[in-house]
């Protein structure tokens, strides 16, 4: 069985400060590791997805996040905030051969601060 | 290119009511999933569809149902609605069988009164 752990469901920093959101997951076999966000009332929306290769994954929006299977982490990160990147943010896991069967994390909630 | 479309965006039932909504993925995506979002659950898979075939079912009462047709249009249904069932329902399209990128609809909102 696989899953996914957001720590802090709700994370502040001010404008131009780094945005970390951290997501650990469990996974019996390699995983499949994205990050998503979403608007309000809005679908979500893929960042970066990391399948096999470079483990450092450069997304959308000046997003990146680096898996490290050591730690079973991925976090995304960012170098400096922007009012725009105010929304919620999931982590989910897949692996090959699971389809298209997405575990997501609970979500982190990003503000930004002026 | 289009992408997915769910119709409608915003629904109300009455508790035991039965509804259906509609997904459209994009043009050439054959895999069709379904996730509920709910405050209290969060994001939970509910089932995926592939070539007109379920593949892959979430821990979702038989309530819950869905179906695709050949041209990879999907629909998804519940009986007997009760209140718990009040959430956004997001619909994701991807090109084929093996994981590729899920493509999501921006959702269709039901509350059950």
């Amino acid at each position: 069985a696989q899953s996914v752990t957001q720590l802090g469901s709700h994370v502040s920093v001010s404008e131009g400060a780094l945005v970390l959101l951290r997501c650990n997951y469990s996974s019996s076999v390699p995983p499949y590791l994205f990050w998503y966000v979403q608007y309000p009332n809005q679908g979500l929306q893929l960042l970066l997805k990391y399948t096999t290769g470079a483990t450092l994954v450069k997304g959308i929006n000046g997003f990146e996040a680096e898996f490290k299977k050591s730690e079973t982490s991925f976090h995304l990160t960012k170098p400096s905030a922007h009012m725009s990147d105010a929304a919620e943010y999931f982590c989910a896991v897949t692996f090959t051969g699971g389809g298209n069967k997405l575990t997501f994390g609970t979500g982190t909630q990003l503000k930004v601060e002026l | 290119k289009a992408g997915v479309t769910q119709t409608p965006r915003y629904l109300i039932k009455t508790r035991g009511q039965q509804v259906t909504l509609s997904c459209s993925p994009i043009s050439g995506h054959r895999s069709v999933s379904w996730y509920q979002q709910t405050p209290g659950q969060g994001l939970q898979f509910l089932f995926e569809y592939f070539s007109e075939t379920q593949r892959n079912k979430g821990n979702f009462p038989g309530r819950f149902s869905g179906r695709q047709f050949s041209n990879s249009r999907s629909e998804m249904n519940v009986s007997t609605l009760e209140l718990g069932d009040s959430a956004l329902y997001l619909c994701a399209s991807s090109v084929a069988g093996r994981y590729t990128e899920a493509f999501f609809g921006q959702g269709t909102r039901l509350t059950v009164v």
